[in-house]
């Protein structure tokens, strides 16, 4: 099946920060989400973004579907930011099923 | 705006019980998966249905049964419960075949221990 890769898997930031998370798969995609998971396990949607370019507040994610890579910026993070970030990708090729990376942990500090 | 809803959040169990997790999607939405999801790890998919026929089928116990109501909501039957199991399991929805890359909203979870 397809290959979800997730760097860095950690990440400590002081408030105010930006930061870049990126994802990397194996396959060609149909569907590509990132999601943020917070302390209470939670998962939400931040960006369906299988091609092209989104912004949404201090949120933007970029996908290169042809080199294979998304990436997700946080600007200006906050201690809210906190929480693992994942990518998950939909193969072209395996199914109707979201193939999730293993997160990114962040943790901001304030 | 309406979202995936799932009962119960929370549910304890011994081990060799049996459990059942419902699930009802988003309004219209027609597809339903749902995944499990251990301390520390990903989510892992186990099962998908479209319109009420199973689509899809990954890492699902043979313990493990669904299926999808023709109201659309989905139960999860959980027999023969593992410590193993201990998991939080989410359900999620679409609209449209997966194939046709669709956006996946996930509801809050429901939290299995098993003791």
């Amino acid at each position: 099946g397809i290959q979800v890769e997730q760097s860095p898997p950690d990440l400590i930031l002081q408030e105010g920060a930006n930061s870049t998370l990126r994802c990397n798969f194996s396959d060609s995609v149909n569907n590509l989400q990132w999601f943020h998971q917070n302390p209470w396990g939670q998962l939400i949607n931040l960006f369906y973004i299988p091609s092209g370019t989104k912004q949404n507040g201090r949120l933007s994610a970029t996908t290169v579907a042809t080199e294979r890579y998304s990436l997700l910026y946080i600007s200006s993070s906050q201690t809210t930011d906190s929480g693992v970030y994942f990518c998950a990708v939909e193969s072209k090729t395996s199914g109707s099923r979201l193939t999730f990376g293993e997160g990114t942990q962040l943790t901001v500090n304030p | 705006a309406a979202g995936v809803i799932q009962s119960p959040r929370h549910l304890i169990k011994e081990k060799r019980e049996t459990a059942t997790l419902k699930c009802y999607p988003i309004p219209r939405h027609d597809t339903v998966y749902w995944y499990q999801q251990g301390p520390g790890q990903d989510p892992q998919f186990l099962i998908s249905f479209y319109e009420k026929m199973q689509s899809d089928k990954g890492s699902i116990p043979d313990r493990f049964s669904a299926q999808q109501f023709s109201d659309y909501h989905s139960e999860l039957n959980m027999s023969s419960l593992e410590l193993g199991d201990s998991a939080l399991y989410f359900c999620a929805s679409s609209l449209g075949r997966a194939e046709q890359g669709g956006e996946l909203f996930f509801g809050e979870g429901s939290r299995l221990t098993v003791l």
